[in-house]
């Protein structure tokens, strides 16, 4: 009965590769979101979907693309990685003001 | 810009003491949200609690209060009977309106519970 999950939980790649994360979450919200935490720990907005559209961008290299194919999924591709994308990804969902967060996805980049 | 200040890397705190972690913001906005999240090790971000700007009664949940200042532009986190599974870093973040919008985050203050 998990509320907001994201596969994989460990994601260890070799720079220059391309790489999925995906998203799913059965709370029935509208909005979801990623965020990255960086190596100190801080915490910023990439993306934000509602009803499967994009209405957040907040300055992320166009490597990343999220992709919606319904409202209880999105998924974030990244290609061509790089040392500097090795953070933990994390997904959240709403439905109002508060905002639910999945387990996030360490991403190593080698 | 919206910014969120959290002026305290690291907290330590025995156990069934009392802690504050301060937390100060900065916007020109009216209506927002503020809000507590807890990441402990397993890394697991959790709601800990949140306040609508518009209210003057301080949120509580449990043993845990805010005490908020919107003049001060201050949101401080208070844990009464701090207990070993407090430990963790907290966050406090900032919403603009409630429809979407992105949380703004702080730096993040680390908990350590002692027994």
């Amino acid at each position: 009965d998990t509320a907001v999950s994201q596969t994989p939980k460990y994601l260890v790649t070799q720079m220059g590769n391309d790489k999925s994360i995906k998203c799913e979450q059965n709370l029935g919200h509208d909005t979801m979101y990623w965020y990255k935490q960086d190596s100190k720990k801080f915490l910023k907005i990439m993306f934000s979907y509602n009803n499967k559209e994009l209405i957040i961008n907040e300055t992320v290299p166009n490597r990343f693309s999220p992709k919606s194919p319904d409202k209880a999924h999105l998924n974030l591709h990244i290609n061509s990685l790089e040392l500097g994308d090795s953070a933990v990804y994390f997904c959240a969902s709403s439905q109002d003001d508060t905002q639910y967060f999945g387990p996030g996805t360490r991403l190593t980049v080698l | 810009a919206q910014t969120v200040t959290q002026s305290q890397p690291e907290m330590s705190v025995q156990e069934a003491e009392t802690v504050t972690l301060s937390c100060t913001y900065d916007t020109s906005e009216n209506n927002y949200y503020l809000f507590w999240y807890k990441q402990p090790p397993s890394r697991q971000m959790i709601l800990v609690i949140r306040q609508e700007a518009y209210k003057q009664q301080n949120a509580t949940e449990n043993r845990f209060s805010v005490n908020f200042q919107k003049a001060a532009k201050s949101f401080s986190l208070k844990i009464s009977d701090s207990q070993l599974g407090d430990t963790a870093m907290y966050f406090c973040a900032f919403m603009v309106g409630e429809y979407g919008n992105k949380l703004v985050f702080g730096a993040g203050t680390i908990l350590r519970v002692k027994s």
